[in-house]
């Protein structure tokens, strides 16, 4: 059964600060992978994925995530954190399209958290 | 505009009276799910859909029923509430089934059950 696992509940980084956001997964096959945000009272919102090729993949409002295969990681980053980015993140894994329904499989989510 | 709406945005039931959720994507995408999000327990997959009259069943599809009789709609039913049913729940879509483009959200429908 595929998993994901964000260790951290909250993150919290002072503006202007680089910001990570951690990620860990489990699946079967080579991972797809995404990066979603829920700001107040809305529905998540898609800010990256990783399906294949370069390893660096770069997302919406500067966010960018690496994937490590051999660690099975897929942590968020930003060079500099803006207050506006305090939301709640979650990150997502579906394996490669096997014949059935490919589920998307979500974590827990991390609260971040950016004061001035 | 592409979205995915759900109605209603709030709820409060009591225990036992039927209620839907309903949700509507208007991108003609194939697949739609419905997720219930409880602190600590991130999003769980209740029922999803493939296509037209195609459903089946998510992690936790216990008191919940869903349909699929047109494309864009896919409304949640709960026959009896219980309490235990309180939660935030989204309404997603994607183009296909497995699509890389991940899955459109709805804003949300915040159930309580007393």
């Amino acid at each position: 059964a595929q998993s994901v696992a964000q260790p951290e509940d909250q993150v919290n980084v002072a503006e202007g600060n680089p910001l990570t956001v951690k990620c860990t997964y489990s699946v079967s096959g080579n991972p797809y992978l995404f990066w979603y945000v829920q700001y107040p009272n809305r529905g998540l919102q898609f800010l990256l994925k990783y399906i294949t090729g370069d390893n660096l993949v770069k997302g919406s409002y500067g966010f960018e995530a690496e994937f490590n295969k051999s660690q099975t990681s897929f942590h968020l980053k930003k060079p500099s954190a803006l207050v506006s980015d305090s939301a709640l993140y979650f990150c997502a894994v579906r394996a490669p399209l096997t014949g059935t329904a490919s589920k998307l499989t979500f974590g827990t989510g991390t609260r971040l958290q950016v004061t001035l | 505009e592409a979205q995915v709406t759900q109605n209603p945005r709030y709820l409060i039931t009591v225990t036992g009276k039927k209620l839907t959720v309903t949700c509507s994507q208007n991108m003609n995408h194939e697949y739609m799910s419905w997720y219930r999000q409880d602190p600590g327990l991130g999003l769980r997959q209740i029922y999803y859909s493939m296509n037209v009259e195609v459903t089946d069943k998510g992690d936790v599809p216990e008191g919940y029923k869903v349909s699929r009789k047109e494309k864009r709609n896919f409304p949640l039913i709960l026959e009896s509430p219980s309490p235990n049913q309180t939660s935030l729940y989204f309404c997603a879509s994607s183009l296909r089934r497995g699509s890389n483009y991940g899955y459109t959200f709805g804003s949300g429908t915040r159930l309580t059950v007393v």
